[in-house]
């Protein structure tokens, strides 16, 4: 059984670049969340992504957007990137409507670091 | 306030001690509560979920909830080297209204079990 994969593992950018992360579901899950986890810090919620819409958004600024794709895969772009954009970035897949709805199983996460 | 609370620590114990962890949240919405362990450089492992008040056993590891004092632990019994890793309490609202599929973390507590 395929669990969530996120590509790429790791990731340099300088300031004011604009970086796309991506992610595959794990199999027979349809919904996407995206996570930013600072180091020593539990991971902060940034959206939700399903039936190729965002359902719910966290306190992230306009630069964060996503999409998901008909597939249920999906990817987070950050624009006008920041020095303290430097974080593990974390995809997690869930089934809306299944009988654990609520829980959201985690890829491996993209490392970013901003130069 | 943070929403959630979580000591963490870092807590070092002997091989076979019982480990308790435990967070506080604010937010009397929470009503779905997970447990999730990170290895280092990975991405979290859901390893509980619990609805609502009561406790759930799996193995070594046993879930708690306390509602009504807005208090959640996790006890890892006969705790093994393999054990170390940063613990992460999450915890969502019913599913349904504004903060859908938003889990909210702790800080995560830093756990080394030795030899």
């Amino acid at each position: 059984d395929a669990g969530v994969t996120q590509s790429p593992t790791h990731l340099i950018k300088t300031r004011g670049q604009q970086v796309t992360l991506r992610c595959s579901p794990k199999s027979g899950h349809d919904t996407v969340s995206w996570y930013q986890q600072a180091l020593g810090q539990g991971p902060q919620f940034i959206f939700q992504y399903y039936e190729e819409e965002e359902r719910q958004r966290g306190n992230f600024p306009d630069r964060f957007s996503g999409h998901q794709f008909p597939n249920y895969s999906s990817e987070l772009n950050v624009n006008a990137l920041l020095l303290g954009d430097s974080a593990l970035y974390l995809c997690a897949s869930s089934l809306t409507g299944g009988a654990s709805q609520e829980t959201q199983y985690f890829g491996p996460g993209t490392r970013l670091l901003v130069l | 306030q943070k929403e959630v609370e979580q000591d963490p620590g870092p807590l070092s114990v002997p091989e076979g001690a019982i480990v308790s962890l435990n967070c506080t949240y604010s937010n009397s919405a929470f009503q779905y509560f997970m447990w999730y362990r990170q290895y280092s450089r990975k991405g979290p492992e859901l390893l509980m979920y619990t609805y609502s008040s009561g406790n759930k056993e799996d193995g070594r590891f046993t879930a708690q909830v306390d509602k009504s004092s807005k208090y959640i632990s996790l006890f890892i019994r006969d705790s093994q080297p393999s054990d170390s890793a940063t613990y992460l309490c999450a915890m969502v609202p019913n599913a349904g209204g504004t903060s859908y599929g938003k889990l909210t973390f702790g800080q995560g507590t830093i756990l080394t079990v030795h030899p």
